[in-house]
């Protein structure tokens, strides 16, 4: 495998289920991120992970639970999810969070959330 | 507040015809500027990133520019495969995290 992977790439869940998005990078870094995509919306920052740390969680509902164990796997645990919530989840990785320079994102494909 | 806008929304053009997509941003200083290219149902690719204004750089039939204000992505003779949306994102000083702060993109559809 190379570069960013997602699993599942599709996902159909009830509001009552409990499942669990899973990103592996396979590039090296130590920086890794949860975005979401919506119809018409740009990409929105969900959280944060620099070395396993999560620095940054950007006023997501508690529904949404990420973990990361090492600094290649991710991991966004869901329940008791809404039908709004159903969009494009991102995974990406970079270099570390450097206070100078500026290092480009990788994305993986993505996993299609749909919340019935 | 740091804001991204792309224009047009979308563009269509004949394979061959040249155009510019626009990315106008508003940040309180810009540590980088990124262009991507999402193709339907995949992640978005990387493409170009600019540090500062008067930074251009190409690859294949794009060339991105950029000035204090906006950015823009030159497509040079466009083939059908060129056809994407295309994503532009800013990251600014100041924030603890390397966050980008993206547009909604500009819907390329190019045709033979």
């Amino acid at each position: 495998e190379t570069g960013v992977t997602q699993t599942p790439r599709h996902l159909v869940m009830g509001m009552t289920n409990k499942k669990s998005l899973k990103c592996e990078q396979h590039l090296g870094h130590n920086a890794m991120y949860w975005y979401k995509q919506s119809a018409k919306k740009p990409l929105e920052l969900m959280f944060v992970y620099s070395l396993e740390e999560r620095v940054e969680n950007n006023s997501v509902p508690s529904r949404f639970s990420p973990e990361c164990p090492n600094s290649s796997h991710l991991f966004l645990h869901l329940h008791t999810l809404q039908p709004e919530d159903s969009a494009l989840y991102l995974c990406a990785s970079s270099q570390d969070l450097g206070t100078r320079k500026s290092y480009e994102q990788y994305f993986g494909p993505g996993t299609r959330l749909t919340v019935t | 507040e740091d804001q991204v806008t792309q224009s047009p929304e979308a563009l269509r053009l004949q394979e061959g015809e040249s155009s510019s997509l626009n990315c106008s941003y508003t940040v309180s200083g810009l540590r980088g500027l990124f262009w991507y290219r999402q193709d339907p149902g995949k992640g978005p690719e990387f493409l170009f990133t600019l540090y500062s204004a008067g930074e251009e750089k190409e690859k294949e039939r794009l060339k991105a520019t950029l000035t204090k204000k906006e950015s823009f992505l030159h497509i040079t003779a466009p083939k059908p495969e060129d056809s994407a949306t295309y994503l532009c994102a800013v990251q600014a000083y100041g924030g603890a995290t390397n966050k980008l702060i993206f547009g909604t993109g500009t819907l390329l559809a190019v045709q033979p």
